[in-house]
C-alpha cells in the first residue's frame, strides 16, 4: 500500500541554525500538509499547500517557516532559524482531492526536531 | 476558535469492554474526523463523518455525530488490548483546507 514517507526521523540542531524536513507525498496525491505536534500535547496544523501555493496556514506558520516542493515527489518544510520552541513532532500528510471532497489524508511517520 | 476537544483524557477499560470517547468542537464543519496514534508513532486515520451525517459504522468502531451540539463520540465495541492507543477528533472548517485536532484521550486496554 502507498505510503507518505518523511525524512530524516530525528534531526538535531542547534538553536538559529536552518533545518529542512522532507516529505514524499503518496504519488497522485496533489495536497501536501504539514503539522507539528510538541511533546505530550496536540497535533497542531502549520501550513496546506495545492498547485505550488499555500492554501492556508495557521498563526504558527510564520515569516520562519517556508514550503516548497522542489520537483515531483518531495515536499518540504524549511525552519530558517530554529528556535527552542520548535523542538516537536513534525508529521507531513497528503490527500488526492481536497478534504473537504476526500475521506482521508494519510500521514507520514514524521520527522522529531530537537533545537538545543 | 475552531477546536476539537476529547472527553475523557484518559480511559482505562478491561479487554472484551466497549470504549466510549466524546469529542466537543466550537464553530461550523465540513466533516469531523477520528485518528489513531500509538505512542510516539505516525497518526492513522480511521473513520470520517461528514456534517450531514449522524451515524457511521466502520468494523468494531461507530461514530456519531450531533451538529446542533457540536458533539461527536467514538464508541469502539469489545475492545482488545491492541486498541491501546490516543485517538484524537479533528475537524475540517468549512473552507476545506484547515484540520483542527483535538487534545486526545489515552485509552488503555488491560489484558
Amino acid at each position: 500500500e502507498p505510503e507518505v514517507t518523511q525524512t530524516p526521523s530525528h534531526q538535531v540542531t542547534q538553536m538559529g541554525q536552518e533545518v529542512i524536513l522532507r516529505c514524499v507525498p503518496i504519488s497522485n496525491h496533489l495536497y501536501f500538509y504539514w503539522y507539528r505536534q510538541i511533546l505530550g500535547q496536540k497535533v497542531e496544523f502549520l501550513v496546506s499547500f495545492y498547485n505550488n501555493e499555500i492554501s492556508e496556514k495557521s498563526e504558527i506558520f510564520d515569516d520562519q517557516f517556508s514550503v516548497e516542493r522542489p520537483d515531483g515527489s518531495n515536499f518540504t518544510l524549511k525552519i530558517r532559524s530554529t528556535k527552542l520552541e520548535d523542538s516537536a513532532m513534525y508529521f507531513c500528510a497528503s490527500s488526492e482531492l481536497a478534504l473537504g471532497i476526500t475521506d482521508t489524508q494519510y500521514f507520514g511517520p514524521g520527522t522529531r526536531l530537537t533545537v538545543l | 476558535s475552531q477546536q476539537g476537544e476529547e472527553d475523557p483524557q484518559a480511559l482505562s477499560i478491561q479487554e472484551g469492554e466497549n470504549a466510549t470517547m466524546n469529542c466537543s468542537y466550537k464553530t461550523s464543519i465540513n466533516n469531523l474526523q477520528w485518528y489513531r496514534q500509538n505512542s510516539g508513532r505516525g497518526l492513522v486515520h480511521l473513520i470520517l463523518i461528514r456534517s450531514n451525517e449522524r451515524e457511521k459504522h466502520s468494523g468494531r468502531l461507530r461514530v456519531t455525530l450531533d451538529t446542533s451540539k457540536k458533539s461527536s463520540s467514538l464508541l469502539i465495541t469489545a475492545s482488545r488490548a491492541a486498541d491501546t492507543a490516543s485517538y484524537f477528533c479533528a475537524t475540517l472548517n468549512t473552507g476545506g483546507f484547515k484540520t483542527i485536532f483535538g487534545a486526545g484521550t489515552r485509552l488503555f486496554v488491560k489484558a
